[in-house]
């Protein structure tokens, strides 16, 4: 099993949309849990981290279930500049290298 | 909020030359950065861990004698590729945390071509 697996996509949405990604982790001992954005021949920027209660910024939902090593990121009220590709990344233990999902991609389309 | 910054963007050279590529903390201190390489359409791959005073931690698979890095400073690592050849060529990305738990951040990356 990947360390860290996310569906690759593409998907491909209209303005507006809500669309869901997700992605799980076979660590079950990882400590942090983030949710990246990478545009095309770019570096990954941080979108959010990710908590088990749950966190919200703006348009974006993050989630994650520790017993089911599970995380998911919802996007809300789609926008064009939100086509990127989206990593889910998992943090070990402390400060260790960061394992990264292959990511998923996301074309949003007026 | 914490900035890491890489140096050069870009680099084209001819096939044989050592490119060097600096990675800095601008606003904090960093024991521990690691190096990435991407090439197109996949995922970043580690290279290795860089240690502020001490030897780095290459992957499985990475030649530590093609690939020097170099952390001589809480702020500053470099990643040299000797005698670079055309399948060198990739974007290079290191990142750094200010602490442990925290997210790491990423510098703009080198995007290397070898002729």
């Amino acid at each position: 099993r990947k360390e860290v697996e996310q569906d690759p996509g593409p998907f491909n949405v209209p303005e507006g949309a809500t669309v869901a990604f997700n992605c799980t982790y076979s660590n079950s001992a990882s400590q942090s849990f983030f949710w990246y954005r990478q545009d095309c021949r770019k570096e990954p920027k941080l979108l959010m981290s990710v908590y088990s209660s749950g966190n919200e910024d703006g348009r974006f939902t993050a989630q994650l279930n520790r017993a089911s090593q599970y995380i998911s990121l919802l996007i809300r009220d789609s926008k064009l500049s939100d086509s990127a590709t989206y990593l889910c990344v998992v943090n070990p233990s402390g400060n260790t290298p960061l394992v990264f999902g292959k990511g998923t991609r996301l074309s949003v389309i007026a | 909020g914490a900035v890491v910054s890489q140096h050069p963007s870009w680099v084209i050279c001819k096939s044989g030359t050592s490119v060097k590529i600096e990675c800095r903390s601008l606003d904090f201190q960093a024991t521990t950065m690691f190096w990435y390489r991407q090439f197109p359409k996949q995922s970043l791959m580690l290279m290795a861990t860089s240690n502020e005073g001490s030897k780095a931690t290459y992957e499985q698979g990475v030649e530590k004698d093609k690939f020097l890095i170099n952390h001589a400073s809480l702020t500053l690592s470099t990643l040299t590729v000797t005698s670079a050849h055309p399948e060198d060529s990739s974007f290079y990305i290191c990142s750094a945390s200010p602490t442990g738990n925290q997210p790491q951040h990423f510098g703009d990356g080198t995007r290397l071509s070898i002729l």
